[in-house]
């Protein structure tokens, strides 16, 4: 089955940019999407195709995706984006997630 | 404004069929551009798809667990449901409905409901 590897854990400093990275096997010729979930809430998508925005997240989060890596990069960390972030892709018809990044700002 | 909210047992016993709808208001699910699905995340853990489905009946199944899963929709009523049968304690979880659109994203998520199996 097709598997997507995130890093289990980013810290980041207030004001400092936090980069989560996903990486899986063809992912290059996939679109990566992004959620953040908040401890005790339902996950937020905050990137789909890649690089784009939904209405109302915040410009500093933005995707990216090179190679078979995708990345979520936010700028000007601030301590509501300490939360759980997922990548997630399509393999045939199939849903696949990574397995998460917490992300800390310290 | 899309909502989407889950119902059904809290707790279910081992060997038994767990049972969920979803109702959707604010949207038709007859939708052509959205899948409707079901996912789920055990306490501490990741998230996880269960499948998905067309308002025309056409579902995609986890290959995990497609040997157990039964997704439905029923358009008259605005709702899909999901059957997972021959329940065990792994399968105590939040279980979330969600509108999906392929290749997109998951873009609007129920508030998710708490399913315990246990005698």
């Amino acid at each position: 089955s097709y598997e997507l590897t995130q890093p289990p854990s980013v810290s980041v400093s207030p004001g400092q940019t936090a980069s989560i990275t996903c990486s899986g096997d063809t992912l290059g010729d996939k679109y990566a999407s992004w959620y953040q979930q908040r401890p005790g809430q339902s996950p937020v998508l905050v990137i789909y195709q890649d690089t784009k925005r939904p209405s109302g997240i915040p410009e500093r989060l933005s995707g990216s995706s090179s190679g078979n890596t995708a990345t979520l990069t936010i700028s000007g960390t601030q301590a509501m984006d300490e939360a759980e972030y997922y990548c997630q892709a399509w393999d045939s018809s199939t849903v696949v997630f990574g397995g998460g990044t917490k992300l800390t700002v310290l | 404004q899309l909502q989407l909210q889950e119902s059904g047992p809290g707790l279910v016993k081992p060997s038994e069929t767990l049972s969920l709808t979803c109702t959707v208001s604010g949207d038709s699910i007859s939708s052509r551009y959205y899948y409707w699905g079901w996912f789920r995340q055990p306490p501490g853990k990741g998230l996880e798809w269960i499948g998905s489905i067309y308002y025309s009946g056409t579902a995609y199944y986890s290959p995990s667990l497609k040997s157990r899963v039964t997704i439905s929709v029923d358009t008259s009523t605005n709702q899909f449901s999901l059957k997972l049968s021959s329940v065990t304690a792994a399968d105590t979880t939040v279980y979330y409905c969600a509108r999906v659109r392929n290749y997109y994203g998951v873009d609007v998520w129920g508030q998710g409901t708490t399913v315990t199996v246990s005698s």
